[in-house]
Order: C-alpha cells, then sequence, then structure tokens
C-alpha cells in the first residue's frame, strides 16, 4: 500500500528566501506525481503534474524534482513571496490505482 | 469558467437525516471523485467513478453512496448522517482517457452533523 510524507509539517521563513518542500513516497512504481497548493478554508489548486517518465517540470517560480528509485518529490519555491503562505500537498498515483496524498506542510513566508 | 461546482458551501444536518452534496463538472472529464478532509487525517477517498455508469469504494465509503448516471454529475449521499461525519468534502475529477491526467479539485462543501 502506498503511503506518502511530507517533512516539515510546518515552515516558516523570511519573505525573499528560496525553500524547498519535501515529498516522500513508499512504492516507487508511481504513474504520475501532482503538487497542490490549498489556502485555509479552500479547495486544493493544482500546481505541477510530473509524470514517471519525468526529472522535473517548472511552473514560473515553482520547480517540482521526481527522483522515483530514493521515492521522492521536492517542491522549490524561489524567491518566496507572503502570497506564497498556504499548505503545500503532494499526491501520488501509482498505476491502476488512486491517488494517495500526504498530510501536507503548511507554509508560512513573513513579509 | 471551466470547473467543478459543489453545493451545497456549506450544511448544519441534524444526525440521522439524510443529505445529497451535489458536484458538476463541465470539463467532460471521464473520472471523478469524493474526497473527506479531516484534520490530522488529511485528504481520504470515500468513493471514485472511472466512467459514467461505474463507481467504485475508496479508503472510507461506510455511510456514503455515490451514482453516476452521467459525465457531469457525481452526487454523494449520506443515507442517515452520523456526527462522524463532520468534515469538508471535496469533489474532484480527471481525464483519464489517454492515461492518468491531473486532479481538479471543488472549492469543497463544509459540513457539520448535529
Amino acid at each position: 500500500k502506498q503511503e506518502v510524507t511530507q517533512i516539515p509539517a510546518a515552515l516558516s521563513v523570511p519573505e525573499g528566501e528560496n525553500l524547498v518542500l519535501n515529498c516522500s513516497f513508499t512504492d516507487s512504481a508511481i504513474y504520475n506525481l501532482q503538487w497542490f497548493r490549498q489556502d485555509p478554508g479552500k479547495g486544493l489548486t493544482s500546481l505541477l503534474l510530473i509524470q514517471s517518465s519525468q526529472r522535473e517540470q517548472t511552473s514560473g517560480r515553482l520547480n517540482a524534482s521526481l527522483d522515483k528509485s530514493s521515492g521522492r518529490s521536492t517542491l522549490y519555491i524561489a524567491a518566496s513571496q507572503p502570497g506564497d503562505s498556504a499548505t503545500y500537498l503532494c499526491a501520488v498515483r501509482n498505476y491502476g490505482q488512486n491517488f494517495v496524498f500526504g498530510p501536507g506542510t503548511r507554509l508560512s513566508v513573513l513579509p | 469558467i471551466a470547473g467543478i461546482t459543489q453545493a451545497p458551501t456549506s450544511q448544519i444536518l441534524a444526525a440521522g437525516r439524510r443529505m445529497t452534496l451535489r458536484c458538476t463538472q463541465d470539463m467532460r472529464h471521464n473520472a471523478m471523485y469524493w474526497y473527506r478532509q479531516d484534520l490530522g487525517l488529511g485528504l481520504r477517498l470515500i468513493h471514485y467513478s472511472n466512467t459514467a455508469g461505474t463507481t467504485g469504494k475508496g479508503e472510507v465509503p461506510d455511510g456514503y453512496s455515490v451514482s453516476r448516471a452521467n459525465t457531469d454529475d457525481f452526487p454523494l449521499t449520506l443515507a442517515s448522517a452520523v456526527p462522524s461525519q463532520t468534515s469538508v468534502y471535496f469533489c474532484a475529477s480527471s481525464d483519464s482517457t489517454g492515461g492518468y491526467g491531473p486532479l481538479h479539485f471543488g472549492n469543497g462543501t463544509r459540513l457539520t452533523v448535529t
């Protein structure tokens, strides 16, 4: 059974810092992995989707990498802004299975 | 704007009452999902449907039922609500016709069972 963890559970950084959020999964035979952000009281917004054949995906200041062999993905946020404050979740899909979500990392970017 | 519409946005329900949460998507995605989100437990899959006319059980299906009469609609029914079903419910969809596409979420329904 796929298990997904995210460390740290919470992170607080000053504005302008570059930061990395981590996602680990136990079963490396994944189909794809998706990163989301969730603002308080809101739904999940898709950030990036990485297919199993890809090593990374980029969107603006966000870069997500995937290392299947080690069961890890990282979300890199460059030049963080207070508007980046949210909870970031990763979700992993294996072949023939539904997505399994991690517990999320709560990010606070301080002005 | 294309996407997923959930209704109601919030509801307070007496225990024992029947309730249907509505979900409609206009992206023509074949797959749809219902999740519940609880503090400390994260997002858990309740039921899913890979295509119209079919449904499947997720991680926490007990006390819930779904139907998928057409591509666009995927209602979730609580036959007799209990306080443990107090949660935020999210509907999601994805296009899986050419492989597994990304998940898209609605804005959620906040349900309180008293």
